[in-house]
């Protein structure tokens, strides 16, 4: 059972340019989290999705962010018009229908902006 | 909210030697979960250690243990016979056992260091 796969590992965009950023959960997982790390610092959660629907996106900033999880593919998480403060690793994470239980981190994608 | 403190933002110990890193939260909730992560330079975030607030038993895995003081809100991990392989980052995190608040609290991070 393949782990959380999050593809590209590293992306380097220019100022004003889109990000996509893809992840594919583990099998049989319908709850995917997107996460931010800058660095030197914690996690900080983004958004909580299951499948076509967007459950808690308190973490999104207002503008340019938008995050899918479609019925069929990866989830994606997309940053418009990047900055250079969206320099971060972006991890995803995915748990079982069953909520309660661990989320599976994927090894994260490094978004590098100049 | 939810927040969680790890006020050690570097630690070293000798290997083979035991080391303790700190973790408090704040939360007015009396059922959540606290882990701790363990995130090498491969950047990949591994669950160390897992904990139910309802349980008073402190939960154990091989060499790590924590240390749950549920009054006074803190959440502490301890390795044992430290090896050079448990060099990290090591992030303590919360979450609630509400069905719609999946997202995990994570503090500031503790580098670990193991001296040979």
């Amino acid at each position: 059972n393949a782990g959380v796969m999050q593809n590209p590992r590293h992306l380097v965009r220019r100022r004003g340019q889109e990000a996509r950023l893809r992840c594919s959960p583990m099998k049989g997982h319908s709850h995917v989290y997107w996460y931010r790390q800058l660095p030197e610092e914690g996690l900080k959660f983004m958004v909580y999705l299951q499948k076509e629907n967007i459950i808690d996106e308190s973490g999104m900033p207002k503008e340019r962010f938008s995050a899918e999880f479609p019925k069929e593919g990866p989830s994606i998480l997309r940053i418009q018009q990047v900055v250079r403060g969206d320099s971060a690793a972006y991890f995803c994470a995915s748990s079982p229908r069953t909520a309660n239980t661990e989320a599976f981190f994927g090894q994260g994608t490094r978004l590098t902006v100049v | 909210a939810q927040t969680v403190t790890q006020s050690q933002p570097e630690m070293s110990v000798q290997e083979a030697e035991t080391v303790t890193l700190s973790c408090t939260y704040d939360t007015s909730e009396s059922d959540y979960y606290l882990f701790w992560y363990k995130q090498p330079p491969s950047r990949q975030m591994i669950l160390v250690i897992r904990q139910e607030a309802y349980k008073q038993q402190n939960a154990t895995e091989n060499r790590f243990s924590v240390n749950f003081q549920k009054a006074a809100k803190s959440f502490s991990l301890k390795i044992s016979d430290s090896q050079l392989g448990d060099a990290a980052m090591y992030f303590c995190a919360y979450r609630s056992v509400d069905q719609g608040a999946q997202k995990l609290v994570f503090g500031q991070g503790t580098r670990l260091t193991i001296n040979p």
